[in-house]
């Protein structure tokens, strides 16, 4: 079965500290994506990746980024974290189209 | 701008009956279109996808969609609901936009069966 680990379930930060949200999948899919969900808007797309070293912005890219060193890994980065990107952050990966996407469990950030 | 819209935030049903989650899309050319499901504090699981073919399509704990082009629906379905079916329910569509695949989600349906 196909597996992508969020390294974190749960995270409390502070205002302004540095987050870093870890997603590894074991299928060597070269597709990865970073979603946040949050209630009443459904997924919204932050940034995708479709090979190593390579980034596309989604559609709310701005407060984030990200960095893919390796084909299995895939990393979302708050330089700064803001009280507004508390919310629940999928990972997810896919083989090529039409392939269907596989969520990590989610990382659910809460930022005080 | 292609899209996705599930029109009903919750949908409640009794237990054995049959239960429908409703979605339309806006895409341009061939929409290729996927149901997820997600329990509480967990990932999304992939249910079913219609790519090309049967417009009914059968997926995963008894689940079926129904594709229809002419009223730009993807409607899950499954004749008779159980509660462990209570769950979040999304629909997505490929979207094809600067020449990458990504997928676009509805804002998703609540789904409760009343045992």
């Amino acid at each position: 079965d196909v597996k992508v680990t969020q390294s974190s379930r749960y995270l409390v930060k502070r205002t302004g500290e540095k987050v870093f949200l870890e997603c590894v999948q074991d299928m060597d899919h070269e597709n990865m994506f970073w979603y946040r969900q949050d209630p009443g808007l459904g997924l919204r797309l932050i940034y995708f990746s479709y090979d190593v070293k390579m980034k596309e912005k989604g559609d709310i890219p701005e407060g984030y980024s990200v960095s893919r060193e390796k084909k299995e890994r895939f990393s979302l980065i708050l330089e700064s974290a803001s009280t507004n990107q508390t919310s629940m952050y999928l990972c997810a990966s896919n083989p090529p189209p039409p392939g269907e996407l596989f969520f990590g469990e989610g990382s659910r950030l809460t930022v005080l | 701008a292609q899209s996705v819209a599930q029109p009903e935030d919750q949908v409640n049903v009794a237990e054995g009956n049959p239960l429908t989650v409703k979605c339309t899309y806006s895409v341009s050319g061939n929409p290729y279109l996927f149901w997820y499901v997600q329990y509480p504090n967990r990932g999304l699981q992939f249910l079913l996808k219609y790519i090309t073919g049967d417009n009914l399509v059968k997926g995963s704990y008894g689940f079926e969609a129904e594709f229809n082009k002419s009223q730009t629906s993807f409607h899950l379905k499954k004749p008779s609901a159980l509660v462990s079916d209570s769950a979040l329910y999304f629909c997505a569509v490929r979207s094809l936009s600067g020449g990458y695949n990504k997928l676009i989600f509805g804002a998703g349906t609540r789904l409760a069966v009343h045992p």
